[in-house]
């Protein structure tokens, strides 16, 4: 079985710095893909960045990365400089190669409040 | 990129009634759509896997019958809640794959169901 865990309810950040959010996965499906959306209180769900893992490299998307530790199983989402507008609460999720089409499982999420 | 559009966004209905929700895919094709709910301060969960030209899947728990899942074309899937009441009020996101190359889950605005 595939599963996602957050073990952060919810995160605070001053305005301009970095944060990390948490993010460990369990598979024993050697490929799988791993996701960070974000979800401002608005609902939608935002594509933040993906990282595949056969992919050498941790993935960078802007102010966003991924710090994979593969043998230890984790994704963490690195915000640099953070904005106000990064309050909103941050989904991981996996898709593997068993499950079928694009299906996610989602953690339960970190809520983040960025303050001024 | 990909744009998933999702209507109503909101909807109150009385218990008993039914409400149906779209999800179109603007512009790309989707041959498979996926339906989420989420209750507040919860994650994501998947209902059902809806496949164009064919019966939708359904999780383990989800009542088929309930929740009417429809992919009649390649750009629109509805799902219909049958016989709503209190407990089905929730918010239901749908998404597809927009056939990129990471295979990323584009996500509709999401629609804020409350059976009075």
């Amino acid at each position: 079985a595939q599963k996602i865990t957050q073990t952060q309810p919810g995160m605070f950040v001053q305005e301009k710095e970095a944060v990390t959010l948490d993010c460990t996965y369990d598979t024993s499906d050697p490929s799988y893909g791993l996701f960070w959306y974000k979800q401002p209180s608005s609902g939608e769900m935002i594509f933040l960045i993906y990282q595949g893992s056969y992919d050498q490299q941790n993935a960078t998307e802007g102010r966003y990365s991924l710090n994979f530790q593969k043998a230890r199983k984790s994704a963490n989402l690195v915000i640099s400089a953070s904005q106000l507008g990064d309050s909103a609460m941050y989904f991981c999720a996996m898709r593997t190669a068993v499950t079928s089409g694009s299906r996610l499982t989602f953690g339960e999420g970190t809520q983040l409040t960025v303050n001024p | 990129g990909a744009v998933v559009s999702q209507h109503p966004s909101w909807v109150i209905c009385k218990s008993g009634t039914s409400v149906k929700i779209e999800c179109r895919s603007l512009d790309f094709q989707a041959t498979t759509m996926f339906w989420y709910r989420q209750f507040p301060k919860q994650s994501l969960m998947l209902m059902a896997t809806s496949n164009e030209g064919s019966k939708a899947t359904y999780e383990q728990g989800v009542e088929k019958d309930k929740f009417l899942i429809n992919h009649a074309s390649l750009t629109l899937s509805t799902l219909t809640v049958t016989s709503a009441h209190p407990e089905d009020s929730s918010f239901y996101i749908c998404s597809a794959r927009d056939g990129t190359g990471a295979n990323v889950l584009t996500f509709g605005a999401g629609s804020r169901l409350t059976v009075l």
